[in-house]
This record gives structure tokens, C-alpha cells and sequence, in this order.
């Protein structure tokens, strides 16, 4: 298995543009997590997946950000319209189950900058 | 807010010395578990301590876990410099995904 794939690996864009990250996650692996992570925050939750239903969107800072999981083998990450203090690191994860003893596999993640 | 506070924040030693990570967290959990992140990578799943654990080994990693005390501790024997990276304990409370701590960056000198 590669692994859980992300892209782009960089983005560079401008304030007010739209941003799409995206993730295949682990085949057979039924949960799926969208962390950030920046200097000042740490790793933060956005968002997390059961079954491709969203479980929990509290982490998701505004109405700026959507999430959505298609199907078992994709997923995005939508920034519309972006800002300068999106900039961060964004990492997908998966893993067999949520609350159940199970680690995470982390993607490479995506360093999105906007200027 | 952060469940898990690591401590210190950063460490540095030679190769061959012990490195100790400490980890507090606030409310109960299932189980902790402990990650390793290199520059500008992914994390990587090292190990997973269950509540009613106290340690677990794995190779070099040795863990604890004092859930009187909400505390744990990651301890790498024999360090070498391949072990420079970040660490981070993620806590499971069952209700939510994994909350991570703010990271120890560990420096081994060669």
C-alpha cells in the first residue's frame, strides 16, 4: 500500500482564491481525519469521517472551509476564499477505526501558503 | 485547547544518551499514543498504551502511563541521530479523534 496520498505537496495562492486539497486515504481503513498544523496551534482537528459521513466538524474554523468524502477512496479540503492566515501545513489521516485503539496513518500533507 | 502538554519542549543530547518525553493530559482516556514526526513529513504511529497499561516496549521506545496522575513518559534508549524529529503524545478519550500534544523536538548529536 502507498500509503494515505496527498495534493498537491505545495500551494502557493492568492488571498481570495479558492484552495482544493485532496486525500486518498488507506484501502479498507473506514475513518478519515483533516488536521493543521502551524507554529502557534499545533495540530488541530478540522474535521474527521466514519464511513465517508462527517462525524464531527467542530474544528472546522468558519463557514470558509467545506469538507467532503465522496466515496471509501477520496476526500477534500476547500478553502473559499482564502486568506493569509490559512497558511499552515494540512494533514490527512486514516485509520481502521475512531475511539477504538487504533493509530493513525498520516499522509505527507499539503503547505499551503497564501499571500 | 491542547489535551496533552508535552515537556520539554525541546531537548538535545549526544548520541548513545537516554531521551525522556513527559506527557499530561486533562480528562480520562482509552488510550495514548505516541507519535514521531521528521522535517517537513507526515507523523508516524510508534506506539499505543492502553488505560489499563502502565508500559509497554517496542524495540527502543519504552512507554508509561500514570493515569492517577494523567501523565506518560516516552523514553528511547540508546539514541542515535536517526531519532532527531518531533514527538508528540495524541490522547484517545473514545468520544472524539485523537487530540495531539504540542510536541517535544528531540536533537540528537552525533
Amino acid at each position: 500500500d502507498a500509503g494515505v496520498i496527498q495534493s498537491p505537496r505545495h500551494e502557493v495562492t492568492e488571498m481570495g482564491q479558492e484552495v482544493t486539497l485532496r486525500c486518498k486515504p488507506i484501502s479498507g481503513h473506514n475513518s478519515l481525519f483533516w488536521y493543521r498544523q502551524t507554529m502557534m496551534r499545533g495540530l488541530e482537528l478540522l474535521i474527521y469521517f466514519n464511513n465517508n459521513v462527517p462525524i464531527d466538524d467542530s474544528g472546522m474554523p468558519e463557514d470558509r472551509f467545506s469538507a467532503k468524502m465522496p466515496n471509501a477512496s477520496f476526500s477534500t479540503l476547500k478553502i473559499q476564499p482564502s486568506e493569509p492566515r490559512d497558511s499552515a501545513v494540512y494533514f490527512c489521516a486514516s485509520s481502521l477505526g475512531t475511539g477504538q485503539g487504533y493509530g493513525y496513518t498520516f499522509g505527507s500533507g499539503t503547505r499551503l501558503t497564501v499571500v | 485547547s491542547q489535551q496533552g502538554e508535552e515537556d520539554p519542549q525541546a531537548l538535545s543530547i549526544q548520541e548513545g544518551e537516554n531521551a525522556t518525553m513527559n506527557c499530561s493530559y486533562k480528562t480520562s482516556i482509552n488510550n495514548l499514543q505516541w507519535y514521531r514526526q521528521n522535517s517537513g513529513r507526515g507523523l508516524v504511529h510508534l506506539i499505543l498504551i492502553r488505560s489499563n497499561e502502565r508500559e509497554k516496549h517496542s524495540g527502543r521506545l519504552r512507554v508509561t502511563l500514570d493515569t492517577s496522575k494523567k501523565s506518560s513518559s516516552l523514553l528511547i534508549t540508546a539514541s542515535r541521530a536517526a531519532d532527531t524529529a518531533s514527538y508528540f503524545c495524541a490522547t484517545d478519550t473514545g468520544r472524539r479523534a485523537l487530540t495531539f500534544g504540542s510536541g517535544t523536538r528531540l536533537q540528537v548529536q552525533p
